[in-house]
């Protein structure tokens, strides 16, 4: 079974700075998804980036980038120049590409504090 | 944007009760799930769902769990006799595909079990 972790329970940044979230994950399959979801205050699950491992360019969407690491199993996000609503629960997720049931396998969280 | 809408947003029952958690997925989406989250704890797999059947299920999704789609909009969860340890928050999400297309959130309801 495929599991995933994450190291950090809590990272604080300052506003405008650039925070590293880590996530390492485990797994026997070749091919699969990898994403971190956002989890502010209201707990809405919010998907922020997403990467497929086939593919060797690592992934970014605006101010989110990740570092993606396939033989290491490393997939970590970076969130450049924070802003206060940056603030919130961050998860790492693993979907199997071939899995029947497509199900998402969760990290335990990072909270990230965004200071003014 | 089309979104997953989950009702109500707060449930609290009385252990032992029956209840149905409520969900409408996107409405092109043909991939349905239910996630759970204990309060502090990381949000856990409950059971996935297409073609009207249930392609995937965790162990904690054990004979007091059902899903259904009783109609071509709603998706349910019905927890038969609850118990103290079901207090979570519940999350249902969709997906278009089993492929590439990643899954969407609803805004999960808080069921509290007293």
């Amino acid at each position: 079974a495929q599991t995933v972790t994450q190291s950090q329970p809590e990272m604080s940044v300052q506003e405008a700075e650039t925070v590293t979230l880590s996530c390492t994950y485990d797994t026997s399959e070749s091919d699969y998804y990898l994403f971190w979801y956002k989890q502010p205050p209201s707990r809405q699950m919010i998907l922020v980036i997403r990467q497929e491992a086939y593919k060797q360019q690592n992934a970014t969407e605006n101010r989110f980038s990740v570092n993606f690491q396939k033989a290491a199993k490393s997939f970590s996000l970076k969130i450049s120049d924070s802003q206060l609503g940056d603030a919130a629960m961050y998860f790492c997720a693993y979907r199997s590409y071939k899995a029947a049931g497509n199900k998402l396998t969760f990290g335990g969280g990072t909270r990230v504090l965004v200071k003014p | 944007e089309p979104e997953v809408t989950q009702t109500p947003s707060h449930q609290v029952t009385q252990m032992g009760q029956e209840v149905i958690l409520r969900c409408v997925p996107i409405s092109n989406h043909l991939y349905f799930y239910w996630y759970r989250q204990i309060l502090g704890q990381k949000v856990e797999f409950l059971v996935s769902f297409y073609n009207n059947e249930i392609s995937e299920k965790s162990e904690i999704f054990d004979d007091q769990f059902s899903v259904e789609r009783p109609d071509g909009s709603n998706f349910t969860l019905k927890i038969r006799s609850t118990k103290l340890e079901d207090s979570a928050m519940y999350f249902c999400a969709s997906s278009m595909t089993a492929g590439r297309t990643e899954a969407f959130f609803g805004q999960g309801t808080r069921l509290t079990v007293v």
